[in-house]
């Protein structure tokens, strides 16, 4: 069975400081990856995915997410944190090599930025 | 020009009653979803509808039933509540071959007292 797992209830990082949010994966056949963030009360927004292609992706907000098959990994990055980012941040997994599949989400994790 | 509308966006209700959470798209999109996000911030598929045909039925209750009069609305009927069924409802929608992933609604949270 597909599956996400983020190690991390929650990350701590000081206002311009670099941020990495962990994600790993568990999937049969190629994995579509995903990250959405969640803020307070609100619905969950697409930030970035990995299809194929380069290892190296950059979503919305200045985001970038680096895919590592050996290490079944693709964690969330950004180099430069803002007070803005603290969010809840999903990690999620597609097969589309089975019909009818639906995202399946990590547990999440809690950003905090701090000024 | 909201992309997927819910409504309510809050409901509270007692124990035993019936509701329904509507949900539409007006993205064209051929697939449309429900997810729970407990109390934990924990989201888990419950239903999934390619063109108004069940594809997913997560296990989930009896007492929860999508209904899907077109491929632009899900709705979510729930029977019976009970206070377990507080949570927050995401509506959700795809296409098959969109590899951008879902389109959210911004929720339904439901408290049952």
């Amino acid at each position: 069975a597909q599956s996400v797992a983020q190690p991390e209830d929650q990350v701590n990082v000081a206002e311009g400081n670099p941020l990495t949010v962990k994600c790993t994966y568990s999937v049969s056949g190629n994995p579509y990856l995903f990250w959405y963030v969640q803020y307070p009360n609100r619905g969950l927004q697409f930030l970035l995915k990995y299809i194929t292609g380069d290892n190296l992706v950059k979503g919305s907000y200045g985001f970038e997410a680096e895919f590592n098959k050996s290490q079944t990994s693709f964690h969330l990055k950004k180099p430069s944190a803002l007070v803005s980012d603290s969010a809840l941040y999903f990690c999620a997994v597609r097969d589309f090599s089975q019909a009818g599949t639906a995202l399946i989400f990590g547990k999440g994790t809690t950003l905090s930025v701090s000024s | 020009d909201t992309a997927v509308s819910q409504t309510p966006k809050y409901l509270v209700t007692q124990m035993g009653n019936d509701k329904s959470i509507k949900c539409e798209q007006n993205l064209g999109h051929d697939t449309m979803y429900w997810y729970k996000q407990d109390s934990k911030k924990f989201l888990k598929i419950m239903f999934s509808y390619n063109n108004k045909e069940l594809i997913i039925n997560e296990t989930v209750p009896n007492r929860f039933s999508p209904k899907s009069p077109d491929k632009a609305h899900l709705n979510l009927h729930i029977n019976s509540l009970e206070l377990g069924d507080s949570a927050v409802y995401f509506c959700a929608s795809s296409q098959d071959s969109d590899i951008y992933g879902y389109t959210f609604g911004s929720g339904t949270r439901l408290t049952v007292v």
